[in-house]
């Protein structure tokens, strides 16, 4: 009963650099969502997924990409990462009767 | 725009001393309003979901209520494994894409 997988946990990176963050769940929802967590701004959302093959963005989505690859799995890609984006990452995933979400464990990521 | 403000930003309680945290929310129409704990280095978990004035929620030492313009979280008797982030968060019924807006978070630490 895994829940909401997130990988890598920490990752370190140089100005410029990119990456792809991982999220898988098991739970067959529908929706899936990445937020970014920073100190006395709370949780601040950056794109989500209603269902597969969609996507939309959120509140802060500049510098960001993402791939909904099917219903479990939704990336989301720095293409050239920044010191800004040095922040906690978290998946969630809810269905759509259901409103609450169940969130990953999160990847803490600093851009040098 | 939605916006969800949280008091006190920390709060240091003593073993058996109840208190109350707020939420205070403006949003366009509520369809929800959710409350979640963080553990440090973990996501959040989600606690409870109000959906109209005058709900009540209750789960062990925790009781939440929602009237039109604020949430309180009630905590009888905390004890020290009490103590994590209180995230409330709401969810308006014009935002199709069911996100929800967070506060920044209450911590909350209670002494033995």
């Amino acid at each position: 009963n895994a829940g909401v997988t997130q990988t890598p946990k920490f990752q370190v990176l140089k100005t410029g650099q990119s990456m792809t963050l991982q999220c898988a769940q098991d739970m067959n929802h529908n929706s899936m969502y990445w937020y970014r967590q920073d100190p006395g701004m709370g949780l601040r959302l950056i794109y989500y997924s209603a269902s597969e093959g969609t996507t939309d963005k959120g509140e802060v989505p500049n510098g960001y990409n993402v791939s909904r690859l099917n219903k479990r799995e939704f990336s989301l890609r720095l293409e050239s990462a920044a010191p800004s984006q040095t922040s906690v990452y978290f998946c969630a995933s809810s269905e759509n009767r259901d409103y609450g979400y169940t969130f990953g464990s999160g990847t803490r990521l600093t851009v040098v | 725009e939605d916006q969800v403000t949280q008091s006190p930003e920390a709060l240091r309680l003593q073993e058996g001393e109840s208190s109350s945290l707020n939420c205070s929310y403006t949003v366009s129409g509520l369809r929800g309003l959710f409350w979640y704990r963080q553990d440090p280095g973990k996501g959040p978990e989600f606690l409870f979901t109000l959906y109209s004035a005058g709900e009540e929620k209750e789960k062990e030492r925790l009781k939440a209520t929602l009237t039109k313009k604020e949430s309180f979280l009630h905590i009888t008797a905390p004890k020290p494994e009490d103590s994590a982030t209180y995230l409330c968060a709401v969810q308006a019924f014009d935002t199709g894409r069911r996100a929800l807006t967070f506060g920044s978070g209450t911590r909350l630490q209670v002494q033995p």
